[in-house]
């Protein structure tokens, strides 16, 4: 596609609750990124992938937290038993190569309330 | 805690006016970037600098790299209404994790 794709838009869910969040990045764009941002405040990373490798996980918030990758392609974050606190924007990035010397991609992320 | 901090966290200027912004790390780094954030949703990435550069250009963006003092800063000349966003930075370490690491923004208003 055009773009990096991310879905749903807005996702309202109860406590307790699973929730998959998903991205689509922009084909060839081999790493992968998962960024947190709570209102107001800057981005939190979380997890980034180089094709279907994870080796970062180290801003998972807890182990409720879980992230795959097909291939160089779609990816979903797994969040489970939600809590309020997980209440943010989930913003997926892609690059083309390595991250470095390179821009990142954004999706328009996923806003997530958990109520 | 976060690599790179902006500051000042808000501003607020007259339309016609440059605005300028600061970022602030603490690691070695590849190179820093500026990204702007419209309602709180998908950042748009604006200009990359290298580690070995001082000086960039883009349009009406200017940004320079200090890298003995670990600053940044970006100068938007001559703004508009639409330059109204959040502006972050982003520094891409040496060493250690692959990660794009932001700073908590710049929230600028541009009053007509």
């Amino acid at each position: 596609g055009a773009g990096v794709s991310q879905s749903p838009s807005n996702k309202v869910t109860e406590k307790g609750k699973d929730v998959e969040l998903r991205c689509d990045p922009i084909s060839g764009h081999t790493a992968l990124y998962w960024y947190r941002q709570r209102l107001g405040q800057g981005l939190e990373f979380l997890i980034y992938f180089q094709g279907n490798s994870a080796p970062d996980k180290s801003g998972l918030p807890s182990d409720r937290f879980s992230a795959e990758r097909t291939g160089e392609s779609v990816s979903t974050l797994t969040i489970q038993r939600t809590q309020q606190e997980d209440s943010a924007v989930y913003l997926c990035a892609c690059f083309r190569r390595g991250f470095l010397g390179s821009e990142a991609f954004f999706g328009q992320g996923t806003r997530l309330t958990v109520v | 805690s976060q690599q790179g901090e902006e500051d000042p966290q808000a501003l607020s200027i007259q339309e016609g006016e440059n605005a300028t912004m600061n970022c602030s790390y603490k690691t070695s780094i590849n190179n820093l970037q500026w990204y702007r954030q419209n309602s709180g949703r998908g950042l748009v990435h604006l200009i990359l600098i290298r580690s070995n550069e001082r000086e960039k250009h883009s349009g009406r963006l200017r940004v320079t790299l200090d890298t003995s003092k670990k600053s940044s800063s970006l100068l938007i000349t001559a703004s508009r209404a639409a330059d109204t966003a959040s502006y972050f930075c982003a520094t891409g370490p040496i060493q250690g994790a692959q990660k794009l690491v932001f700073g908590q923004g710049t929230r600028l208003t541009i009053n007509p």
